[in-house]
């Protein structure tokens, strides 16, 4: 069983960056394929990013290119979500998720709980 | 990529079966069996209700059900119960290791 905690929720100014944790249980960062999934209020769910266990590279939507950057440190089983240049439209809650069988089949059966971050001048 | 195509809304009474689609396109659903669907009520982690398609996880009723017929990717529940109302999404591959999510469904029972 897998168990993802992710960091408390945020609050930027317009133009800053955020950078929210998902720290993994029950298994090890590099048995899994970690994603980043965000939705705003009122809105669907939208997928940023996430591991593509094929090349071993992080693959991000066109929409964050540029802005965001998904990194793991191995050594804790900690993920990482940062998007920088905030604005408004980011306020959200974002989601780390995963499936345990090697992120081939792309879908998510392990979410983290949801961290809000909040972007207000 | 484009936002998969999900009816804005369904509903049903208990007891009853209902449908929700979702439509894409030949560079996602009408090519790969990556289908999943996802419950959510607000305030909660999403939970995998179907993925590849047809194939509910250990612990999902089967009273949950997901089919596709071209680039239109389906997901039925029969039984309807209280408890099924919530937000419901899909999901596709779509090429080079990108995922698109529909734009949701919210489910009533009434």
């Amino acid at each position: 069983q897998v168990q993802l905690v992710q960091s408390g929720a945020e609050v930027k100014k317009p133009g800053a960056s955020v950078k929210v944790s998902c720290k993994v249980s029950g298994y090890t960062l590099t048995e899994l394929s970690m994603h980043w999934v965000r939705q705003a209020p009122g809105k669907g769910l939208e997928w940023m990013g996430g591991f593509d266990p094929e090349d071993g590279e992080t693959i991000y939507a066109q929409k964050f290119q540029g802005r965001v950057t998904m990194t793991e440190d191995t050594s804790t089983d900690t993920a990482y979500m940062e998007l920088s240049s905030l604005r408004s439209e980011d306020t959200a809650v974002y989601y780390c998720a995963t499936d345990l069988n090697g992120g081939y089949l792309y879908y998510f059966d392990y979410w983290g709980q949801g961290t809000l971050v909040t972007v207000s001048s | 990529q484009s936002a998969l195509t999900q009816p804005a809304s369904v509903s049903g009474s208990p007891g009853q079966s209902i449908t929700i689609s979702c439509t894409g396109t030949s560079s996602d659903v009408g090519t790969y069996n990556l289908v999943s669907w996802y419950q959510h009520h607000p305030g909660k982690a999403p939970k995998l209700m179907i993925y590849e398609g047809t194939k509910r996880p250990s612990g999902v009723s089967n009273r949950f059900s997901g089919s596709k017929s071209g680039n239109t990717a389906s997901l039925t529940i029969s039984g309807l119960q209280a408890e099924d109302e919530a937000d419901y999404y899909c999901c596709s591959y779509a090429g080079s290791s990108s995922v698109v999510f529909g734009g949701g469904t919210k489910l009533t029972v009434l």
